[in-house]
């Protein structure tokens, strides 16, 4: 079966570092995709991978290694609007997202 | 931008009522898709579209029926409407073709079964 999984709530200080890790096993692999989910609102973009190596853009950053089924997405200089669900999703070989649950971020003054 | 429009934020219906949730979008995308979203959950597909007519089954469609008579329209029917369907259900839409493209999401529309 294909899988995705990410931790359920992690916590973080204003102005620190995070790393979110994600790992995934799927009938193939045609990219992986992070997107950001504030509370009742819908998923958005921030980051795509497709090759190995780090991705860098801005405060976020994204990791990916495709031997270890394994990807992180950093974020940096921690803002507590960064508050939010971050999903983890990789497309299949069938060009479809498969979605991880979602780690839910919570920040502290 | 790309526009994925829902056409409802917010729905309360009771139960055995047939349902209709609308998604429309503005950027000419072959697919499109929808989500129920769950605490604890995920993402979980109900139906997805490469195409005008062309409907496909995805992990859970069970009680639920779409159509998509026109490229930018693809909705979303709760034959019959159980309290089990209380979620919130997600559009999105993608280009074909392009593998870095991501999907776009509608705003959502939180649906309550009473």
């Amino acid at each position: 079966g294909q899988n995705i999984d990410q931790p359920t709530e992690m916590t973080a200080t204003e102005g620190a570092i995070v790393q979110i890790n994600c790992t995934y096993q799927t009938s193939g692999f045609n990219g992986l995709f992070w997107y950001q989910q504030h509370a009742g609102e819908a998923p958005t973009f921030l980051s795509y991978n497709v090759l190995d190596g780090l991705e860098e853009k801005g405060r976020f950053s994204s990791f990916l290694s495709r031997s270890k089924g394994y990807s992180y997405l950093l974020l940096k200089e921690l803002q507590m609007k960064d508050s939010a669900s971050y999903l983890c999703a990789v497309k299949d070989s069938n060009y479809q997202l498969i979605w991880g649950a979602g780690t839910k971020l919570i920040i502290k003054p | 931008d790309v526009k994925v429009t829902q056409s409802s934020r917010y729905l309360v219906k009771r139960t055995g009522e047939k349902v209709f949730l609308e998604c429309v979008q503005d950027m000419d995308h072959e697919n499109m898709f929808w989500y129920r979203q769950d605490p604890g959950l995920g993402l979980r597909l109900i139906y997805f579209s490469y195409d005008v007519k062309m409907k496909e089954k995805g992990d859970i469609p069970e009680g639920y029926s779409v159509s998509r008579e026109k490229k930018e329209r693809f909705s979303l029917i709760l034959e019959s409407a159980s309290t089990n369907q209380t979620s919130m259900y997600l559009c999105a839409s993608s280009l074909s073709g392009v593998e870095s493209y991501g999907y776009t999401f509608g705003s959502g529309t939180r649906l309550t079964v009473v």
